[in-house]
């Protein structure tokens, strides 16, 4: 079983739609919960991150971390076309010296 | 201005054959990273080196060798390569040590396919 489990997709919704990108973890170590975005033939790059437990918000975007239920979430508001990528989400315990990645959901947005 | 750069971007080879993949970071971090991503998007982390010192080895066959001449720079040379090496291979760094480790800057990879 995978550490960090997170359903890969694909994904296709129409633009101006609600996404919701979801992981769950079974490590309860865990303290950074982040969610990186990768564009086609591009490096990942880091959208958000949250510590511990909480809401954060970002503009059209907002992260979610369940500690009690190991879930995580991603939720774009308002989706544009731009925002088509995969999407990982990442996390780290306290201390740690790496990342452990989910899968990657791959997201389209269709105009 | 490239934080993090990566060459070649693209390596087309053949089984059984010997070949390196260069990364330069100009951010000052002390921690860079090589990762594998698969087909199917998974980024899995390889090998670590903290200030030249080498922190994580994951499980990767010894045909795989990293070296970090010094804290800016960290090559991967592969011997022998074979067609589940067919993948992108991502260079990243990260904040000094002790700072808590939420953000790495990547490369833009260099797509190896073995033929």
């Amino acid at each position: 079983q995978k550490e960090v489990e997170q359903d890969p997709g694909p994904l296709s919704v129409p633009e101006g739609a609600i996404v919701s990108l979801n992981c769950t973890y079974s490590n309860s170590a865990f303290q950074y919960f982040m969610w990186y975005r990768q564009y086609s033939r591009k490096g990942p790059e880091l959208l958000m991150y949250t510590y511990s437990s909480g809401n954060k918000e970002d503009g059209r975007f907002t992260a979610q971390v369940d500690k009690s239920s190991k879930y995580i979430s991603l939720f774009i508001r308002d989706s544009q076309p731009s925002d088509s990528a995969t999407y990982l989400c990442a996390m780290s315990a306290q201390g740690a010296q790496k990342l452990v990645f989910g899968q990657g959901t791959r997201l389209t947005i269709n105009p | 201005d490239t934080a993090v750069s990566q060459t070649p971007k693209y390596l087309v080879t053949q089984m059984g054959n010997d070949k390196s993949i260069k990364c330069e970071q100009n951010l000052g971090h002390d921690t860079m990273y090589w990762y594998k991503q698969d087909s199917k998007k998974f980024l899995k982390i390889m090998f670590s080196y903290n200030n030249k010192e080498l922190i994580i080895n994951e499980t990767v066959p010894n045909r795989f060798s990293p070296k970090s001449p010094d804290k800016a720079h960290l090559n991967l040379h592969i011997n022998s390569l074979e067609l589940g090496d067919s993948a992108v291979y991502f260079c990243a760094s990260s904040q000094p040590t002790g700072a808590p480790l939420y953000e790495q800057y990547f490369g833009p990879g260099t797509r190896l396919t073995v033929t």
